[in-house]
């Protein structure tokens, strides 16, 4: 089962503007991870953001984290076509055991359109 | 330095032959995860391998079996395949140590006719 959903579906803009993509997830978690897809290939990783973390930067990449309301965001900055991907956000349940199961959203559509 | 690797990148089967998937972790990895992810869909875990047994396993039926051998590579089988297998089978590896972060190979498709 997904324990992440992401928000939008798909999202489609211009190059140079900015795309905010979404997650929420259900259960208690260690960290909260971004991964890309391109078209049908494996996925990379970008960014982890740990449980006692609220915000995180990595270049043109900034993802918040609110416990709370158990979301994430990941914020993309002057996008460019190269960007054209899905996006996943990924849960880590781990609190300090051996439970290594990344479980993955369905994903955004991201397309920058030049 | 080499990541995952992942073989055959493409393959196609009739409903009720066997498959075999087969994964070479990254240089310095331990621990092989699977995922399968359907057309439009995240990635659905399958299970993860680490010192050659199962340690996890997701909700998956026993058609789908794996194995992991001595050298860290990793294989995974499924029996009887229905047309409903037809995804993209992902292979993950990491260390047991450090943070849990994934490095995906670039998948075999598989689809079942």
């Amino acid at each position: 089962s997904q324990q992440g959903e992401e928000d939008p579906q798909a999202l489609s803009i211009q190059e140079g503007e900015n795309a905010t993509m979404n997650c929420s997830y259900k259960t208690s978690i260690n960290n909260l991870q971004w991964y890309r897809q391109n078209s049908g290939r494996g996925l990379v990783h970008l960014i982890l953001i740990r449980s006692n973390e609220r915000e995180k930067h990595s270049g043109r990449l900034r993802v918040t984290l609110d416990t709370s309301k158990k979301s994430s965001s990941l914020l993309i900055t002057a996008s460019r076509a190269a960007d054209t991907a899905s996006y996943f956000c990924a849960t880590d349940p781990t609190s300090g055991g051996s439970n290594y199961k990344l479980t993955f959203g369905k994903g955004t559509l991201l397309t920058v359109n030049p | 330095d080499a990541g995952v690797t992942q073989s055959p990148t493409h393959l196609i089967k009739t409903r009720g032959q066997q498959v075999t998937l087969r994964c070479s972790p990254k240089s310095g990895h331990d621990t092989v995860s699977w995922y399968q992810q359907a057309l439009g869909q995240g990635p659905q875990f399958i299970f993860q391998y680490y010192e050659e047994e199962e340690r996890q396993r997701g909700n998956f039926p026993d058609r789908f079996s794996g194995h992991q051998f001595p050298n860290y590579s990793s294989e995974l089988n499924v029996n009887a395949l229905l047309l409903g297998d037809s995804a993209l089978y992902l292979c993950a590896s990491r260390t047991r140590a450090g943070a849990n972060v994934l490095t995906f190979g670039a998948g075999s498709r598989l689809t079942v006719l």
